[in-house]
């Protein structure tokens, strides 16, 4: 079992759709990230949590320390949000980011 | 200063040959890892520098792969006798220390845009 899971693997929705991808990891932890790769793409860094929820434009990240699990929500979406979404964590007392296989997310118009 | 720079950004090289790959880091970072990708997965942790010292590398990197930062900046990551597994896209990230933001250990990563290799 990986020390990062996320949930779905891939989602397709339609443009406007609410759409909620799930991440949970087994070990503790000093933050998460979660990542965004378009195809083709560089990483981009979209939050880093440590604990409670962050809101940018349309993206709301939300951690639950105690039950290792965090949300990436997107609302109202957009097919310019299809990419794959990646979560990673720091391990506590590691330097490296363990990171999740990704969600590959399609919008269609 | 306009973020991770890696070069090249694709090599296509033949069974056999060596390839270096350059990752320019963000000038304040003194943190800088090298991940590796392939299709459909995530990133792979390969090494990690703090300034010029190999903090760690994975169990995963054979001998032929070698990473190094020699003063503290740019780093160089050499793949000898490349084997077409090895191809994958090559990630190189770097981190500030202290941008904690109240946070132990925890620092934001800029990724660069990676490096293609397709080895034939």
């Amino acid at each position: 079992k990986n020390e990062v899971e996320q949930s779905p693997q891939n989602l397709t929705a339609q443009e406007g759709e609410f759409i909620t991808i799930n991440c949970s990891y087994s070990v503790g932890i000093s933050a998460l990230h979660w990542l965004q790769q378009h195809p083709g793409g560089g990483i981009v860094s979209l939050f880093m949590l440590s604990s409670g929820k962050k809101k940018h434009g349309r993206l709301i990240a939300t951690i639950n320390i105690q039950e290792k699990h965090s949300s990436l929500h997107i609302t109202a979406s957009h097919p310019r949000d299809s990419a794959v979404y990646i979560c990673a964590v720091l391990a506590k007392g590691a330097q490296k980011l363990v990171f999740g296989q990704g969600t590959r997310l399609t919008i269609n118009p | 200063d306009t973020g991770v720079s890696q070069d090249p950004r694709h090599k296509i090289t033949k069974r056999g040959q060596n390839v270096t790959f350059r990752c320019d880091p963000i000038s304040e970072h003194n943190r800088l890892y090298w991940y590796r990708q392939t299709l459909g997965q995530g990133p792979e942790f390969l090494t990690y520098f703090q300034n010029e010292a190999q903090l760690e590398k994975s169990r995963l990197l054979s001998d032929r792969f070698s990473a190094e930062r020699p003063k503290g900046s740019f780093s160089t990551l050499e793949i000898q006798r490349t084997e077409q597994g090895d191809s994958a896209m090559y990630l190189c990230a770097s981190s500030g220390y202290g941008e904690d933001r109240g946070l132990t250990g925890a620092n934001v990563l800029t990724f660069g845009a990676g490096s293609r290799l397709t080895v034939l």
